[in-house]
C-alpha cells in the first residue's frame, strides 16, 4: 500500500441499508478525515480524528459515525442510508502539524436509491 | 462559520496565464491551501500560504493577504493538462479545513 486506499470504489445501496466505507493509510499520519463532495457545494467535513482513539464531528455529521481503533484505519458507517447521502466520499490524512497538507484517497462514489 | 468564495468557471488559452481569486471570512486563520482536482480523481495539494505574500512553485504561484481575506492562485504557461478544478481551502481557528466550491478551469488549444 502507498498512501491512502478506500473501498469500495463505488456502491449502489438501497435506502435503509447499513454501509461501511473503508479507509486505510500507511503514512503513520495522526489525523484522518472524512469528506463528502457534492456538485456546487465543494468538500464538506463529516467527521475527523486527530489521533487514534479520538474522533470529532465536522460540518455535516448527522447520519454518519466513525471509529479510530488504530492509526491506520478510519471507517465511516452509514447506519441507515438515505438518498440525500448519495455523494462522493473522500478520506484524507495529515501528519497533524500546523503546516501539513492533507492527502486524499481516491474516493468512493455512493448512490442510495 | 466559514465563507469561502471563488469563481465557478474560467476558460483560458494554452500558453496563457490565469488567476483564480479566493476570498474568505473565517473564525480564526491558520493557513490557506490550494488543491487541484482532475475530473473523477482525488484532490492533490498545490500550495500553502500562512504569511502575507507570494509563494512560487514552478508554473504555479499563490498569494495571500490576510488583512483583506484574499488569496489568488496564478497558473502560468497553461497546458492542456491544467484543465481541472482548483479548490481554495482555509484552515480556521479550530485547525479544520473549509473548502470553497472550486473553480473549473478549461484550457483551450
Amino acid at each position: 500500500i502507498a498512501g491512502i486506499t478506500q473501498a469500495p470504489t463505488s456502491q449502489i445501496l438501497a435506502a435503509g441499508r447499513r454501509m461501511t466505507l473503508r479507509c486505510t493509510q500507511d503514512m503513520r499520519h495522526n489525523a484522518m478525515y472524512w469528506y463528502r463532495q457534492d456538485l456546487g457545494l465543494g468538500l464538506r467535513l463529516i467527521h475527523y480524528s486527530n489521533t487514534a482513539g479520538t474522533t470529532g464531528k465536522g460540518e455535516v455529521p448527522d447520519g454518519y459515525s466513525v471509529s479510530r481503533a488504530n492509526t491506520d484505519d478510519f471507517p465511516l458507517t452509514l447506519a441507515s442510508a438515505v438518498p440525500s447521502q448519495t455523494s462522493v466520499y473522500f478520506c484524507a490524512s495529515s501528519s497533524g502539524t500546523s503546516s501539513s497538507e492533507q492527502f486524499f484517497g481516491p474516493g468512493t462514489r455512493l448512490t442510495v436509491l | 462559520g466559514q465563507n469561502i468564495d471563488q469563481p465557478t468557471e474560467m476558460t483560458a488559452t494554452e500558453g496563457a496565464i490565469v488567476q483564480i481569486n479566493c476570498t474568505y471570512q473565517t473564525s480564526g486563520f491558520n493557513g490557506l491551501f490550494w488543491y487541484q482536482q482532475h475530473a473523477g480523481e482525488a484532490p492533490t495539494f498545490l500550495s500553502y500560504n500562512v504569511l502575507d505574500g507570494l509563494e512560487e512553485k514552478g508554473r504555479f504561484s499563490s498569494f495571500l493577504s490576510r488583512s483583506k481575506g484574499y488569496s489568488y492562485l496564478l497558473l502560468k504557461e497553461l497546458q492542456m493538462k491544467d484543465s481541472a478544478s482548483y479548490l481554495c481551502a482555509v484552515r480556521g481557528g479550530d485547525y479544520k479545513l473549509s473548502f470553497g466550491a472550486g473553480t473549473t478551469v478549461t484550457v483551450r488549444a
